[in-house]
């Protein structure tokens, strides 16, 4: 049972380049997260899947896409990279959108942009 | 909207001392409440959690008590231990979205 995984692990691009980070679980849980993680800025919701099929903006959606290929994939897109997007993003999931539920994330992807 | 404050760090403590580490939150209704906690180079974990007033989540020696009076759940250790070090996250879930709001986090650093 590997939990959530994520890849890269470690991604350094250039300004304006494009890529998609990929996340997996094989938990079957039904709700999966982005996050992004900034020193003294705890963790930030980017964008959120409650369930396969549907997909809504979190706190800082702007410049990135997602897509919830299937329950167990959940796959985020930076279109066109900016400094400002330098962070280490988590992928979570949880089993069902519902409060009383912990999330479980991934080890996280560390994205340099310059 | 929804946030949550945790006291600011980092905290460093020698082994067997006394942890606190405080956390207040702002929300309507009843959330549920949570601490995760990170090791370097990882990804968060659960530590603890609780989902109604007055309760009290503990795993490994941790605890804290849901207290809705005060709004608070602060964190408590009687005795950390060096393999304790990482940074402490404190979170609640308000809507059955499963969105969750996050502190900033508190690093402790527990020394021999």
């Amino acid at each position: 049972n590997a939990g959530v995984t994520q890849t890269p692990k470690f991604q350094v691009l250039k300004t304006g380049q494009s890529m998609t980070l990929q996340c997996a679980q094989d938990m079957n849980h039904n709700s999966m997260y982005w996050y992004r993680q900034d020193p003294g800025m705890g963790l930030r919701l980017i964008y959120y899947s409650a369930s396969e099929g549907t997909t809504d903006k979190g706190e800082v959606p702007n410049g990135y896409n997602v897509s919830r290929l299937n329950k167990r994939e959940f796959s985020l897109r930076l279109e066109s990279a900016a400094p400002s997007q330098t962070s280490v993003y988590f992928c979570a999931s949880r089993e069902q959108a519902n409060l009383s539920y912990e999330q479980y994330f991934g080890p996280g992807t560390r994205l340099t942009v310059t | 909207g929804d946030s949550v404050t945790q006291m600011e760090g980092p905290v460093t403590l020698s082994e067997e001392a006394f942890l606190t580490i405080n956390c207040t939150y702002t929300a309507t209704g009843y959330p549920s409440l949570f601490w995760y906690v990170q090791y370097p180079g990882e990804g968060l974990q659960l530590l603890l959690k609780a989902t109604k007033a007055d309760d009290k989540g503990s795993n490994k020696g941790f605890e804290a008590t849901y207290r809705k009076e005060t709004t608070s759940f602060h964190l408590e250790k009687g005795s950390v231990q060096v393999s304790d070090s990482a940074v402490y996250f404190c979170a609640l879930s308000r809507t059955n979205a499963g969105k969750s709001t996050f502190g900033d986090g508190t690093t402790l650093t527990v020394k021999p």
